[in-house]
């Protein structure tokens, strides 16, 4: 695999923010995408850093730093409807390859 | 919407058969691949495929072979299935070079192996 390493499991109270982080192996690394995944369903993509920073949409927040071969995925303001696996992928253009970590199963409780 | 659909939501089949797992997408994606899940282990890459005719090794191809002989269409195929290929199958297709536009996944096929 490509060493992509992630927490594989996190629980937090509804209202709150959590934080999952990612590492991964840097070499021939293009891009990193974040995927949500609900029990018995497709992954769906949240997100795509490809540059250093932080990118926010709503709710969720990505960030990315190249060189240290780190991102993390911000929820905030939990709602129970975002219980589920959060995937970790990284894209690598020379191979047109897209390589996921062992996602974080997140359980939001009341 | 990007729509990627596998024929099967759940197959069973028997040890030693050939199995046909078919995934066809309406978007012209250049990229296609083959992923299983497992619990414990997530997303593995069986194989992926960036044009027509084009194959390329993920990172779990021993048992499995696939085709790619129209654009729309990949296929992944277990030769003589084992129980150990019992798993969730997921095909996924995106373009080259609009990665952050995402990958879009189909379904799921559920198959067991008896």
């Amino acid at each position: 695999g490509q060493n992509i390493d992630q927490p594989t499991e996190m629980t937090a109270t509804e209202g709150a923010i959590v934080q999952i982080n990612c590492t991964y192996q840097t070499s021939g690394f293009n891009g990193l995408f974040w995927y949500q995944q609900h029990a018995g369903e497709a992954p769906t993509f949240l997100s795509y850093n490809v540059l250093d920073g932080l990118e926010e949409k709503g709710r969720f927040s990505s960030f990315l730093s190249r060189s240290k071969g780190y991102s993390y995925l911000l929820l905030k303001e939990l709602q129970m409807k975002d219980s589920a696996s959060y995937l970790c992928a990284r894209w690598e253009a020379a191979g047109n390859k897209l390589t996921f970590g062992g996602g974080t199963r997140v359980l939001v409780k009341p | 919407d990007v729509k990627v659909t596998q024929s099967s939501r759940y197959l069973v089949k028997r040890t030693g058969e050939k199995v046909f797992l078919e995934c066809v997408q309406d978007m012209d994606h250049e990229n296609m691949f083959w992923y299983r899940q497992d619990p414990g282990l997530g997303l593995r890459l069986i194989y992926f495929s960036y044009d027509v005719k084009m194959k390329e090794k993920g990172d779990i191809p021993e048992g499995y072979s696939v085709s790619r002989e129209k654009k729309e269409r990949f296929s992944l195929i277990l030769e003589s299935a084992s129980t150990n290929q019992t798993s969730m199958y997921l095909c996924a297709s995106g373009f080259i070079m609009g990665p952050n536009y995402g990958y879009t996944f189909g379904s799921g096929t559920r198959l067991t192996v008896v």
